[in-house]
């Protein structure tokens, strides 16, 4: 199974909004409302940001929301801070009983 | 708040089974679903599977063949082998909670495979 399909790079300003897309198939991001997006700063543990698509676990700033068109799911950072500049990976659950994570995208914030 | 903590052998001969375990502090493991996923050095995350707590297991079909997870409610523990390990099997590795509304993360623990 391949990797979903995230951008390499996103960038954006203090204050601004980004989204960040993650493109699968019928077989994973389209066909399960089981999308999850992951934060990981350099030397540490990845962070759920968003679970089942657009759900944030306790404690997760509201800056961070997720979305899910077809294929293509989306995690829209607002109000964009320094601290926001890390890796970030989308999750899916897939056809095969398996999971699958994207390639990442490293944001910068300028 | 519910935390995990992997341990085990941070070096393994090739052809040798990788063995952690993740330790689980906080709350019940009973009624969840616990996950295995790796990073090799400067790369992206690798799902290997996930266990319940009541023990059914889903595991990536390319570890399939290699991949066994069990759970110990009663030590509050969950464990990975992985059997028949080579250079390609080093990675940092990590458990997590992936199921309800609070899912940690553990901080990860380093296994290099080399003789």
């Amino acid at each position: 199974q391949s990797a979903l399909t995230q951008p390499a790079s996103v960038s954006g300003s203090p204050g601004q909004s980004i989204t960040i897309s993650c493109t699968g198939s019928s077989s994973d991001v389209g066909g399960y409302n089981y999308v999850s997006w992951y934060q990981q700063h350099p030397g540490k543990a990845p962070k759920v940001l968003i679970y089942d698509v657009s759900n944030r676990p306790s404690g997760v700033s509201n800056r961070f929301s997720g979305s899910k068109s077809g294929n293509t799911a989306s995690l829209t950072i607002s109000g964009l801070q320094a601290e926001d500049e890390a890796e970030y990976y989308c999750g899916s659950w897939t056809s095969s009983s398996s999971a699958i994570f994207g390639g990442g995208t490293k944001l910068t914030v300028l | 708040q519910v935390q995990l903590q992997e341990s085990g052998p941070g070096l393994v001969k090739p052809s040798e089974t990788l063995s952690l375990t993740c330790s689980v502090s906080g709350g019940s493991m009973s009624s969840f679903y616990w996950s295995w996923i790796r990073q090799p050095a400067g790369k992206g995350l690798e799902w290997i599977g996930r266990i319940y707590g009541t023990g059914s297991t889903n595991y990536n079909p390319s570890f399939k063949s290699r991949v066994t997870m069990s759970v110990d409610t009663s030590k509050n523990q969950v464990s990975l082998r992985l059997s028949s390990v080579s250079a390609a099997d080093t990675a940092i590795y990590y458990c997590a909670k992936s199921s309800g509304s609070s899912r940690p993360w553990g901080q990860g623990t380093l296994v290099t495979v080399s003789s």
